[in-house]
């Protein structure tokens, strides 16, 4: 069966550094999805991706964030300036529909910030 | 943000007996509701969805209801199994506005057996 795949599992930077989170989506799906999960907290959307644009971003996704989809297989978020408060769990999702369809997860990237 | 919530961290039950998971909303703007198992060190997979439409929808052992007036669902799992044993998400959408889902804190499901 298909599946997301994610890389690196685990991701540790010093404050100030930029990473690249790295997303290998579903291969016939159309839309990309960055969320995130800090440590206790909920899992929060980051940002949807369709058609090489971003299609919605929340409050989050500031200046800092950025997201791309640099060949035809993967989907990148980068972290310009990494803060302590961006240690946490970042989830890709990709789904084919878009909003009328299931979000399909990957298994995750741990980013700590120290 | 508070429009999904949650309210039992946590359910215990013993094997082959059900297990009902609440999830309550705030944003009656909300049409699509999901429900996600995730394991430790995975993602969140997917289980069961509803849309506003229907009250109910049935899937092997898992079932979901939604109350609309009550903005209300719940996940039924009977019967359930060790291999249950999880945190279970709920999530909700506005499939006309876009794509962004809004997850509940999660509860704990462990089957006893």
């Amino acid at each position: 069966e298909p599946e997301v795949t994610q890389t690196p599992s685990h991701q540790v930077t010093q404050m100030g550094q930029e990473v690249i989170l790295r997303c290998v989506p579903i291969s016939n799906h159309l839309y990309f999805y960055w969320y995130r999960q800090i440590l206790g907290q909920k899992v929060e959307f980051l940002v949807s991706f369709y058609n090489n644009e971003i299609s919605e971003k929340s409050e989050i996704f500031d200046d800092q964030f950025s997201v791309e989809r640099p060949d035809g297989s993967n989907f990148t978020l980068k972290i310009r300036s990494t803060k302590l408060e961006d240690s946490a769990m970042y989830f890709c999702a990709s789904n084919f529909l878009g909003p009328t369809d299931t979000q399909y997860f990957g298994p995750g990237t741990r980013l700590t910030v120290l | 943000d508070q429009q999904v919530k949650q309210n039992s961290p946590s359910l215990s039950v013993q094997e082959g007996r059900i297990s009902i998971l609440n999830c309550d909303y705030t944003n009656s703007m909300f049409d699509y509701f999901l429900w996600y198992k995730k394991y430790p060190a995975e993602g969140p997979t997917f289980l069961i969805s509803i849309s506003s439409i229907k009250d109910k929808n049935e899937d092997g052992r898992f079932t979901v209801f939604l109350n609309k007036s009550a903005k209300h669902l719940s996940l039924h799992i009977v019967p359930s199994q060790p291999g249950d044993s999880a945190v279970y998400f709920c999530a909700a959408s506005v499939e006309t506005s876009g794509s962004r889902l809004t997850f509940g804190e999660g509860t704990q499901l462990t089957v006893n057996p």
